[in-house]
């Protein structure tokens, strides 16, 4: 159970161009998602917080008019990042946590995109 | 906001010794303690939690210790494995936070 579904796994694009990355909760229904980016070798950095049916929270230095994310469903969220330059080139990690039950903080990961923008 | 700090970031041992990381933090609210292991180019996966109510976990070869009063909690693996050889990132956050923070991550090498 609890298993976190991320696609693409691998995009390259064109410097300028917009890139959407999908992440879903395959059996559970999570209220909150959060969207991570980890540079070779480093930890994971949050991005923002999504949670469903409202806007994102972003953390601070995040821009939101970037780094789009709408959570349309319970087991749906989506990043766009927007008009994509070489320097967004990274690892972007999604996560979903689980809603209600015993465990309620538990995180738990998408496999990950890897974004080359060329 | 808290701020988590790992030690040591590298980390070495032949198969069969046991493996020790450590990790600070400085929100005393926080009160759930999440470790992953992350494979290369993989996602991380939950190894173990430990919440405040607890001082130790274990299951199998892994435990998790905490101590609230020095606001510190330790990984513990015993008889390691050459596939115990990962990443290893704490992280800790308060109950229903969306606020959850990482380790810098601690790179294990299991040597046969």
């Amino acid at each position: 159970g609890a298993v976190v579904s991320q696609h693409p796994s691998r995009v390259i694009c064109k410097s300028g161009t917009s890139v959407k990355i999908e992440c879903r909760s395959l059996d559970f229904q999570a209220t909150t998602m959060f969207w991570y980016r980890q540079f070779p070798k480093q930890s994971l950095m949050l991005m923002a917080t999504s949670n469903e049916g409202s806007k994102a929270t972003y953390e601070q230095g995040v821009e939101k008019d970037k780094f789009l994310i709408n959570h349309a469903s319970l087991t749906l969220s989506t990043l766009t990042v927007t008009s994509a330059h070489p320097e967004d080139s990274s690892f972007y990690i999604c996560s979903a946590r689980l809603a209600g039950g015993p465990v309620v903080d538990t995180q738990y990961f998408g496999p990950g995109t890897r974004l080359t923008v060329l | 906001g808290e701020n988590v700090e790992q030690h040591p970031s590298t980390l070495s041992v032949q198969e069969g010794d046991s493996a020790v990381i450590k990790c600070t933090y400085s929100d005393s609210a926080s009160n759930y303690f999440p470790w992953y292991k992350q494979e290369l180019g993989k996602r991380p996966q939950l190894i173990i939690d430990i919440r405040s109510n607890v001082g130790e976990k274990k299951d199998q070869r892994i435990a998790v210790t905490l101590n609230k009063t020095a606001k510190h909690f330790s990984l513990h693996i015993t008889e390691t494995q050459p596939e115990d050889s990962a990443v290893y990132f704490c992280a800790a956050t308060t109950y229903n936070n969306n606020d959850m923070r990482f380790g810098a991550g601690t790179r294990l090498t299991v040597k046969p």
